[in-house]
């Protein structure tokens, strides 16, 4: 059974604070996504990762940053929490999506980690 | 900008009958599209989808139709059964590998 974790379900943290969530597959899976759930906003896609140590900036990258270091794991870091990043991160994982082969290879979600800056 | 949109925040149907949900696009460089389900406290998983060579794909009670004329694509629910309470997401793929959503629209099946 296919399984993407996220480290907390709900985060408390105070304007200022450098906060890290971390997100881990176990499908062998190249690719890795961080979005935000906002109201009215449908999910938006902050930074991706295709691979060990490669790292894209999504539609919404400013205040955050990512670390890939390993296969399995996936980091989204606010270096400076602000109130605005109050939110449900989700991450998700695929394998990849051969060049040439129209086809999807769907992203599956973990549970995803309500953070809240006061 | 929304490229993806889905007008009807939410959506109220009675048990046994259909559901549709709709959904527009403005680019007409996506050519897969998606539906994701999500309940409270998980996260989103993969209904259905359909490619833009197609104009319908079905998979038990769902259904999805692509109008590539009109950028439009609608999931349709048939029976609708309670465990189908849930916020529905529609996604096109843009560049490789990346989705971009509508809004969602959270819908309610009532007994």
């Amino acid at each position: 059974d296919v399984k993407v974790t996220q480290s907390s379900r709900y985060l408390v943290k105070r304007t200022g604070e450098k906060v890290f969530l971390e997100c881990v597959q176990d499908m062998d899976h190249e690719n890795m996504f961080w979005y935000r759930q906002d109201p009215g906003l449908g999910l938006r896609l902050i930074y991706f990762s295709y691979d060990v140590k490669m790292k894209e900036k999504g539609d919404i990258p400013e205040g955050y940053s990512v670390s890939r270091e390993k296969k399995e794991r996936f980091s989204l870091i606010l270096e400076s929490a602000s109130t605005n990043q109050t939110s449900m991160y989700l991450c998700a994982s695929s394998s990849l999506w051969l060049a040439g082969v129209r086809t999807y290879n769907e992203q599956f979600f973990g549970p995803g980690t309500r953070l809240t800056v006061l | 900008d929304q490229q993806v949109k889905q007008n009807s925040p939410s959506l109220s149907v009675q048990e046994g009958r259909i559901s549709i949900l709709n959904c527009d696009y403005t680019n007409s460089m996506f050519d897969y599209f998606l539906w994701y389900k999500k309940y409270p406290a998980e996260g989103p998983t993969f209904l259905i989808s359909i490619s833009s060579i197609k104009d319908k794909n079905e998979d038990g009670r769902f259904t999805v139709f692509l109008n590539k004329s009109a950028k439009h694509l609608s999931l349709h629910i048939v029976p609708s059964q309670p465990g189908d309470s849930a916020v529905y997401f529609c996604a096109a793929v843009g560049g490789a590998q990346k989705l971009v959503f509508g809004q969602g629209t959270r819908l309610t099946i009532n007994p």
